[in-house]
Parts: structure tokens; C-alpha cells; sequence
């Protein structure tokens, strides 16, 4: 049984940038069906798709926030982070981690596994 | 990239049957087969109901199914219960490689 566990700073300062690490068991995120993304939801607002990384490192990222937004891996330590530089107080939200799992020879899927969330505040 | 269009509420009566939409483009709902369907409770994260249209992942009660037509998916829950009053979300894969969320709709069981 895949689990997935999101960690960092819950309290940011405006302009610095926000470091997430999300830590994989009962899997690897080297599985050539997998992608792991990064997902945030602010208080009371809907989802929204950050970016993602699959398994020989190639991302892909939300083209809002393209330009802020860093995802990358550890195989050896099997975890994902998230970096998102600049921020401001409109990235205040619950920061989830998720599987994106294909099926079969698809080569997209659904997000079927996903973390508790971690809060962060920007806030000085 | 913008958000896919879903109705904010939707409500039912229990045992009745309740359908939510979720309007994209021919870039994104319209043109794969990758749209999905989350169910969200306060405080938790959200959990797949539907993925690629309509197929329901093991442990989802039949009650739930999905389709498609145009631009336009569609999350149907037959025989509404209490326990399905939640934020429900829709998904879809887009062009250039990145996936858009819907506005989310929130389902009332009267």
C-alpha cells in the first residue's frame, strides 16, 4: 500500500521561497507508471495542479506558475520536493502530494493516491 | 489554463439521483479521455471516484459512474445517501502535458 507524506515550514515569509518534501513508502516513485505532482487547495477554494515529475525526472508544470515552480526527486532517499520561489500571500493554501497513475499503455491517468496535506501560511 | 466549469451546488433528496457537470474546452475535457472525479470531505483529501471517463477504481460504490460528451463530463451518483455530501471535483488531462481542475461543486443530501 502506497502512502505518501507531505513535510516542511508551515509559516513562510513573502518574497522567500517555499520548500516541500513529500516521502514515498510501500512504493517507488522510480515505477515507469507513476507520476507524482504536486496539488494546493487555499482555505474554502478548489483544487489546483502545480506540476509533476515522473520516474527519469521530467516535469511538467502548471504554465501559471511556470516560472516559480520547481519539482524534483530523490531516489535514494525515495521522496519528491516541491520549491516555489517569490511567494506571496495568495499561496497560502493545504499543499498536497499525489500519485498520478496510468493504467495499462495510457500515458496519462488519474491522481489515485494522495497525502494528508501540509498547511503553509505566507505570512511575515 | 483555466479552471473546468462545474456548478457550485447541486442537492437531492436521499434515493434520488443527482448529476454534476463539468465544462472544458477541445484542449482539455473535449479532447482526451483522461477526466476524472474526486470526492472531498471537510478536512480531508480528496479521493478518486472516476478516472478516464467512467471507470470506477475497486471499493467505489457502482452508485457512482461518468461520461462524456463534447466538451462537456458528467458525474452521475444514483440512489443519493448521506454520506456522499461532500465537494466533489473533476479533472482533466491537457494540452502541453498538464492536468486543469474543475471549480468544484458542492452536493447536498436535503
Amino acid at each position: 500500500q502506497v502512502h505518501l507524506q507531505e513535510s516542511g515550514p508551515g509559516l513562510v515569509k513573502p518574497s522567500q521561497t517555499l520548500s516541500l518534501t513529500c516521502a514515498v513508502s510501500g512504493g517507488s516513485i522510480e515505477s515507469g507508471s507513476s507520476f507524482w505532482s504536486w496539488i494546493r487547495q487555499p482555505a474554502g477554494k478548489g483544487l489546483e495542479w502545480l506540476g509533476r515529475i515522473n520516474f527519469i525526472g521530467k516535469t511538467d508544470y502548471s504554465h501559471s506558475l511556470n516560472s516559480r515552480v520547481t519539482i524534483s526527486s530523490d531516489t535514494s532517499k525515495n521522496q519528491v520536493s516541491l520549491r516555489l520561489s517569490s511567494v506571496t500571500a495568495a499561496d497560502t493554501a493545504v499543499y498536497y502530494c499525489a500519485r498520478l497513475q496510468r493504467r495499462g499503455y495510457s500515458p496519462e491517468g488519474s491522481f489515485d493516491i494522495w497525502g494528508q496535506g501540509t498547511m503553509v501560511t505566507v505570512s511575515s | 489554463q483555466s479552471a473546468l466549469t462545474q456548478p457550485a451546488s447541486v442537492s437531492g433528496s436521499p434515493g434520488q439521483s443527482i448529476t454534476i457537470s463539468c465544462t472544458g474546452t477541445s484542449s482539455d475535457v473535449g479532447g482526451y479521455n483522461y477526466v476524472s472525479w474526486y470526492q472531498q470531505h471537510p478536512g480531508k483529501a480528496p479521493q478518486v471516484m472516476i478516472y478516464d471517463v467512467r471507470d470506477r477504481p475497486s471499493g467505489v460504490s457502482y452508485r457512482f459512474s461518468g461520461s462524456k460528451s463534447g466538451n462537456t463530463a458528467s458525474l452521475t451518483i444514483s440512489g443519493l445517501q448521506a454520506e456522499d455530501e461532500a465537494d466533489y471535483y473533476c479533472s482533466s488531462y491537457s494540452s502541453s502535458n498538464t492536468y486543469v481542475f474543475g471549480t468544484g461543486t458542492k452536493v447536498t443530501v436535503l
